[in-house]
């Protein structure tokens, strides 16, 4: 199966500030990456899709870039409400696969 | 609005079976394949299942091959998850998502997600 290696486990910043996420995937999944956003006590949103789309309503700071095994997720200018858990996942094989998940907290 | 209500968790003794419901409201359920995700307490997301919208082609992960089982009810609007033979392993909150509707693969990206129903499998 495809393992997403997330890094780093922990982003620890201050709103306004750029986040840069990454995920690495262990084998090409073209651009079937998809990331998530979660909350406490919440199911996972879904951000961004195949790589670089963004979901419904989901603000323009967010946005994704990458192929094959190298992908990231940006958030310029962070604001408080983006403090949360971020997920990349392929959905190019099965199993789908998830990565370990990105904390970004406030510093 | 689209609208994802699971049910059916609660504690099962390992090697018991439950069955988990999703009931969808506010779309056409019989257009959209629909997976199962779970989360373990404290970890992230793991895919469970996967079902297409005709119900014809369904998908498991490796850890539940053999054990559980999906299904979709299209008159009721309900996706099943029947589990049997649960092990300790298995607890986690369940979630129904539905796949985006740009997609009408199984594998398409997860656009809405119920609020989960918690399975929890102890003696």
């Amino acid at each position: 199966e495809i393992v997403l290696t997330q890094s780093p486990a922990v982003l620890s910043l201050s709103p306004g500030e750029t986040a840069t996420l990454s995920c690495r995937a262990s084998e090409t999944i073209g651009n079937n990456v998809v990331w998530y956003q979660q909350k406490p006590g919440q199911a996972p949103r879904l951000l961004i899709y195949d790589t670089s789309n963004r979901a419904t309503g989901v603000p323009a700071r967010f946005s994704g870039s990458g192929s094959q095994t190298g992908f990231a997720l940006t958030i310029s200018g962070l604001a408080t409400e983006d403090f949360a858990i971020y997920y990349c996942q392929q959905r190019r094989f099965w199993p789908l696969t998830f990565g370990g998940g990105t904390k970004v907290e406030l510093k | 609005e689209v609208q994802l209500l699971e049910s059916g968790g609660g504690l099962v003794q390992p090697g018991g079976s439950l069955r988990l419901s999703c009931v969808a409201s506010g779309f056409v359920f019989k257009n959209h394949a629909m997976n199962w995700v779970r989360q373990a307490p404290g970890k992230g997301p793991e895919w469970v299942s996967g079902i297409n919208n005709g119900a014809a082609n369904t998908y498991y992960a490796d850890s539940v091959k053999g054990r559980f089982a999906i299904s979709r009810d299209t008159s009721t609007n309900t996706l099943f998850l029947h589990m049997n033979n649960v092990r300790v392993g298995d607890t986690a909150v369940y979630y129904c998502a539905r796949v985006h509707s740009d997609y009408y693969q199984t594998n398409g990206p997860l656009e809405f997600w119920g609020q989960g129903t918690l399975v929890t499998v102890s003696s």
